[in-house]
């Protein structure tokens, strides 16, 4: 079955040390979205990439960032964590960016900052 | 401005009674809506999609929701509950000036047996 994969589910990494989230996708669509999703809240959109181009969210910290190699996989960064980063990444796909088009979650990445 | 609001943070229901949950939407112009479901320590599923096409829309798990534009509203839900609908349920939005996905809080939905 074509879907979004993330690895790995559970990330433990210390306070600064820098972490590195994956995700991959065999259903060829074009836009990758990072979510961060805290304890009962909704998934908060950090970024997506739209093949390759990279947009922002404007509340974005610097500290996170994400690179897209090919179209399969894409990546989060978290330079220096901090206690408050300790959440669940999300990645999700589209096929493109018309409004009507539903995004496709993996099952994510729990974070945790020791 | 733009927004979608779910109203009830928790829903409890015993099982094989009605589920409902409550999402409202506020737009000059109906946006597209979603419904999405999460099951602890999961990603987000798509339970149902709204696109103009019909005002009631079927999804999986026999759930489906009834857009209302007169009010404003795309509430979810199911005649009977299920232990396995336990859940966290998102309804979510994109404007049409915005396909990016606006989430309501989410309610968290528990049965009883």
């Amino acid at each position: 079955d074509a879907m979004v994969i993330q690895n790995p589910r559970y990330q433990v990494t210390q306070f600064g040390k820098p972490v590195t989230l994956s995700c991959s996708q065999t259903l060829n669509h074009n836009v990758m979205y990072w979510y961060q999703q805290k304890s009962s809240q909704a998934p908060k959109l950090l970024f997506h990439y739209y093949d390759k181009d990279f947009n922002n969210e404007a509340d974005t910290p610097d500290n996170f960032q994400s690179r897209r190699p090919n179209t399969s996989f894409c990546f989060l960064d978290i330079r220096s964590p901090g206690l408050g980063d300790a959440a669940m990444y999300l990645c999700a796909t589209s096929r493109d960016t018309t409004v009507n088009q539903p995004q496709h979650f993996g099952d994510g990445t729990r974070l945790s900052i020791l | 401005a733009q927004s979608v609001t779910q109203l009830g943070s928790h829903v409890s229901v015993s099982e094989g009674a009605l589920v409902l949950l409550r999402c409202n939407y506020s737009s000059s112009v109906p946006p597209y809506l979603f419904w999405y479901v999460q099951y602890p320590n999961q990603g987000l599923q798509l339970l149902l999609k709204y696109t103009s096409a019909a005002t009631l829309v079927k999804g999986i798990n026999g759930f489906e929701a009834e857009f209302k534009k007169s009010e404003t509203s795309f509430h979810l839900t199911k005649p009977s509950a299920h232990m396995s609908d336990a859940a966290e349920y998102f309804c979510a939005v994109s404007f049409l000036n915005d396909y990016k996905l606006s989430f309501g809080a989410g309610t968290t939905v528990t049965v009883r047996a």
